[in-house]
């Protein structure tokens, strides 16, 4: 099975400033999808961003964007202009097209937005 | 985004009773969801695999016995406890993920059920 590492438990960022969350993993795949999903005290995940391996293009969206490299499988995620609602806990996953639509989560990353 | 119901969002049993919780996709068809338990300050931890129409894939360690799947039709699929126990007590999620742009290769959550056996 696909492994997800995020190697940092526990960031902290000042409000404003930017912050970069780190996840690497490990597949033989070729074709495949990485994901940030974001989990705030509510416990809700909501979907962050999103990158199809195929593409060489590094996904946005608004402050949010990632790192991918996939020689180097690693994709890692930066915040800009960090707000006090990022603060929550972010998961790195990989979705394989080869196991029914399965997610491999790494164990997360808990944001504290300093204000 | 694509949106998935789940409810209850807090249920309180008294062990040895059955509790059902329930999974709804409301604005696509959800070929297979996914339900999860997830322990504080842990990662999600997929319990099994269920495509509609079809008996649900279990993870290695899951009791196919103890935590009944339902997957009917492609928006609703139900998760039930049976003869809960304290050690049942959790944070269960499900996920749903389908056809077309909307909901193609990603998994749209639910809210989660925090479920507490007295």
């Amino acid at each position: 099975a696909q492994t997800v590492t995020q190697s940092q438990p526990e960031m902290s960022v000042q409000e404003a400033e930017t912050v970069t969350l780190s996840c690497t993993y490990d597949t033989s795949e070729s074709d495949y999808y990485l994901f940030w999903y974001k989990q705030p005290p509510s416990r809700q995940m909501i979907l962050v961003i999103r990158q199809e391996a195929y593409k060489q293009q590094n996904a946005t969206e608004n402050r949010f964007s990632v790192n991918f490299q996939k020689a180097a499988k690693s994709f890692s995620l930066k915040i800009s202009d960090s707000q006090l609602g990022d603060a929550a806990m972010y998961f790195c996953a990989y979705r394989s097209p080869n196991t029914g639509n399965q997610f491999y989560f790494g164990t997360g990353t808990s944001l504290t937005v300093i204000p | 985004g694509a949106v998935v119901s789940q409810h209850p969002s807090r249920v309180i049993c008294k062990s040895g009773t059955s509790v059902k919780i329930e999974c709804r996709s409301l604005d696509f068809q959800a070929t297979t969801m996914f339900w999860y338990r997830q322990f504080p300050k842990k990662s999600l931890m997929l319990m099994a695999t269920s495509n509609e129409g079809s008996k649900a894939t279990y993870e290695q360690g899951v009791e196919k016995d103890k935590f009944l799947i339902n997957h009917a039709s492609l928006t609703l699929s139900t998760l039930t406890v049976t003869s809960a126990h304290p050690e049942d007590s959790s944070f269960y999620i499900c996920s749903a993920t389908g056809q077309g742009t909307l909901a193609k290769n990603i998994q749209y959550f639910g809210a989660g059920t925090r479920l507490s056996v007295l």
